[in-house]
């Protein structure tokens, strides 16, 4: 089926800048994108969602934006610091009464 | 406050032993849960998900099974393991409505399997 790919498997980002992590999907009905941080051996902790009425939705040190004329999802972290290294996955529900779709996740690296 | 409870944290079994994690979730009711397999350094596989006691979707063909006995309890379960059925098992819960809620998950087990 479709699913939410990601254009950047690994991202290295110099400590105190921002990041920006990019994720695609494919179908255009898709109405709930959701990002997850996963730590190394850790279950994945939510980090933010955005529906398909907003573009952009902001929380602390992070913003996603949606747009959909592109299909496309990414996150920014602002400051980044050494503790936001880990994977992060974007994840979308298509239409339907079906689970979440995930990507196959971006590693992020902060150098220090 | 509600939280989700997943054990063991790890588990190392031969080939054709069977297996059982287990997963509750406190602090909600009629909780829709799931169960994903994350193979070393890749994405989530979704394995099982049930909107309801007894009510168990499979997504992928395979070795294990799914039960829920009661409300907030999922089971994951294999009669014999195979060597792919090696990785990181993950339980999570979202809210009891559609599927375009968050997901919570636990904390994972580390199944290897020699």
């Amino acid at each position: 089926g479709e699913s939410v790919g990601l254009h950047l498997p690994t991202l290295s980002v110099q400590e105190g800048d921002n990041s920006i992590i990019n994720c695609a999907y494919s179908n255009s009905a898709s109405d709930y994108f959701i990002w997850y941080k996963q730590e190394s051996g850790k279950g994945p902790q939510f980090i933010i969602d955005i529906r398909s009425n907003m573009d952009k939705r902001q929380g602390q040190r992070v913003t996603v934006l949606l747009n959909k004329t592109v299909k496309h999802l990414s996150l920014q972290i602002a400051a980044t610091q050494p503790g936001d290294s880990a994977v992060y996955f974007c994840a979308e529900n298509e239409p339907g009464n079906t689970p979440l779709v995930f990507g196959k996740g971006t590693r992020l690296s902060v150098i220090a | 406050s509600q939280t989700i409870h997943q054990w063991p944290a790890t588990l190392v079994q031969p080939v054709g032993s069977p297996l059982s994690l287990e997963c509750t979730v406190e602090g909600t009711s009629n909780p829709n849960l799931y169960w994903y397999r994350q193979a070393a350094g890749r994405g989530l596989q979704l394995l099982f998900y049930s909107v309801g006691i007894g009510q168990i979707s499979s997504e992928v063909p395979q070795n294990l099974s799914a039960s829920r006995p009661q409300d907030r309890q999922f089971i994951l379960s294999s009669k014999k393991l195979l060597l792919s059925d090696s990785g990181f098992y993950l339980c999570a819960w979202s809210a009891p409505t559609a599927f375009n809620e968050k997901l919570f998950f636990g904390s994972g087990t580390q199944l290897s399997v020699l």
